[in-house]
């Protein structure tokens, strides 16, 4: 039973356009949210987080969105570049400091 | 700074065979934990500790051990191994805030053959 859900396994993106990645999650009890970027051989690096009591954070070129409604978030990247092409993680708390991680989805940004 | 390291960084083993997969982080974090990743799926929770002495189990803590006699490390033991437990393991350590998310080892990829 998934409690995170990334439901596109990948997206493809040209160069200077915007990233859209989705999550979903299905546990009432997560009020907090990261992403998290992986290169492969590597481990996961973090990007971004944010906190069931906004719906929104931005830093730089990344901001994540929460609809609490819809049990929703998302992560955009603005420009995309193709230093961003990696798998990206979205991932859940659920007022502790474990995490439950989405299947990921890998991106492209072709120049 | 080193973060988080992992050793080894590949392993092979046998069905039935033993091995720790060692975890340090210079950090001071209190927090540390184990995640195992298969191929196309997500990290799914092993052990984690909040503190030395203290550790507890994840979604898949089965065939495995750990210990956490210190702060910087957290080893990993594996006992009688299955090649059900061919996976892609990752260390991390944090605070106990999110705010800053985990820091991630670069992994220990493991075959049991």
């Amino acid at each position: 039973d998934q409690q995170v859900k990334q439901n596109s396994p990948s997206l493809s993106v040209q160069e200077g356009r915007i990233s859209i990645l989705n999550c979903d999650y299905t546990n009432s009890m997560f009020d907090y949210f990261l992403w998290y970027k992986k290169y492969p051989a590597e481990g996961p690096t973090f990007l971004i987080s944010i906190s069931s009591i906004k719906d929104k954070n931005e830093d730089g070129r990344f901001t994540v969105f929460l609809n609490k409604s819809a049990k929703h978030l998302s992560l955009h990247i603005v420009p995309s570049q193709p230093g961003d092409s990696a798998v990206y993680f979205c991932a859940a708390s659920g007022g502790y400091s474990t995490l439950t991680f989405g299947k990921g989805t890998m991106l492209l940004v072709s120049p | 700074n080193a973060g988080v390291t992992q050793t080894p960084k590949f392993r092979i083993l046998k069905i039935g065979q033993s091995m720790t997969l060692q975890c340090t982080q210079d950090m001071n974090h209190n927090y540390m934990y184990w995640y195992r990743q298969d191929p196309g799926m997500g990290l799914k929770l092993i052990y984690y500790s909040v503190g030395a002495g203290i550790t507890d189990k994840g979604e898949v803590p089965n065939g495995y051990n750990v210990s956490r006699s210190t702060t910087e490390d957290f080893p990993l033991r594996l006992e009688l191994a299955a090649p059900s437990q061919t996976s892609v393991y990752f260390c991390a350590s944090s605070y106990e805030s999110l705010s800053y998310g985990y820091t991630f080892g670069s992994g220990t990829r493991l075959t049991v053959v």
